[in-house]
């Protein structure tokens, strides 16, 4: 079966400290998606990055940054230099790579970052 | 391009009335989902439509629920004889058919069963 952990329910930092979310996942397949999106208050699921697989390249773009090691099962992100604004609870989620597509999301992330 | 879009965005229902959201899709997306999300929880997924078709139903939807897309645009998710454990935010999502798996995601229903 498939399953994603956010072992961190809550994290708080200081602005312009750098934090990392963990997410950990297990499945069966061989090829799947992992994604990262981002929940602020308001609600909407925003998406932030996705990853194949079989590309174990680790991206940056800004001052966020994904680490993804398939020997780990773990895709873990970074937020550099934390600002106010990414104050949100974030979601790490698991698809197959075929049929639905469908998602299984781990438990969220809730980051405060303090002025 | 707009969004997807979702209505109404809050809901209050009294026990066993019967109530329907509405979620439209980004107009060339041809796959739709449902998912639902319970306070401090991720969300967990319900349905899933290509086009009309509905291809997939989670065992988390009773009986009470349905679902449906009946000309493959926009969705609507019925629930009948509402019960307090019913109270959530309802998202719906979409995607296209190209290569990458990313699904857009609406701003949500919340449902509160009183």
């Amino acid at each position: 079966a498939q399953k994603v952990t956010q072992a961190q329910t809550e994290i708080s930092v200081v602005e312009k400290e750098d934090v990392t979310l963990d997410c950990v996942y297990e499945t069966r397949d061989t090829t799947y998606y992992l994604f990262w999106y981002k929940q602020p208050p308001s609600g909407e699921l925003v998406f932030l990055i996705r990853r194949n697989s079989f590309d174990e390249q680790n991206e940056i773009s800004g001052r966020y940054s994904w680490n993804f090691q398939k020997s780990t099962s773990s895709f873990n992100f970074t937020i550099t230099a934390s600002q106010v604004v990414d104050s949100a609870v974030y979601f790490c989620a698991l698809s197959e790579m075929a049929g639905t597509y469908k998602y299984i999301f781990g438990t969220g992330t809730r980051l405060k970052v303090l002025a | 391009d707009t969004g997807v879009s979702q209505d109404p965005r809050h809901k209050i229902t009294k026990r066993g009335q019967n109530v329907t959201f509405r979620c439209d899709p980004i107009s060339e997306h041809n796959r739709l989902y449902w998912y639902r999300q319970t306070l401090g929880q991720g969300p967990e997924f319900l349905t899933y439509f290509q086009n009309e078709a509905q291809l997939e139903k989670s065992r988390l939807l009773s009986d009470r629920f349905s679902a449906e897309r009946p000309k493959g645009s926009f969705s609507t998710l019925e629930i009948q004889r509402t019960e307090q454990g019913d109270s959530a935010m309802y998202l719906c999502a979409s995607r296209g058919t190209g290569g990458s798996g990313e699904q857009y995601f609406g701003p949500g229903t919340r449902l509160t069963v009183t």
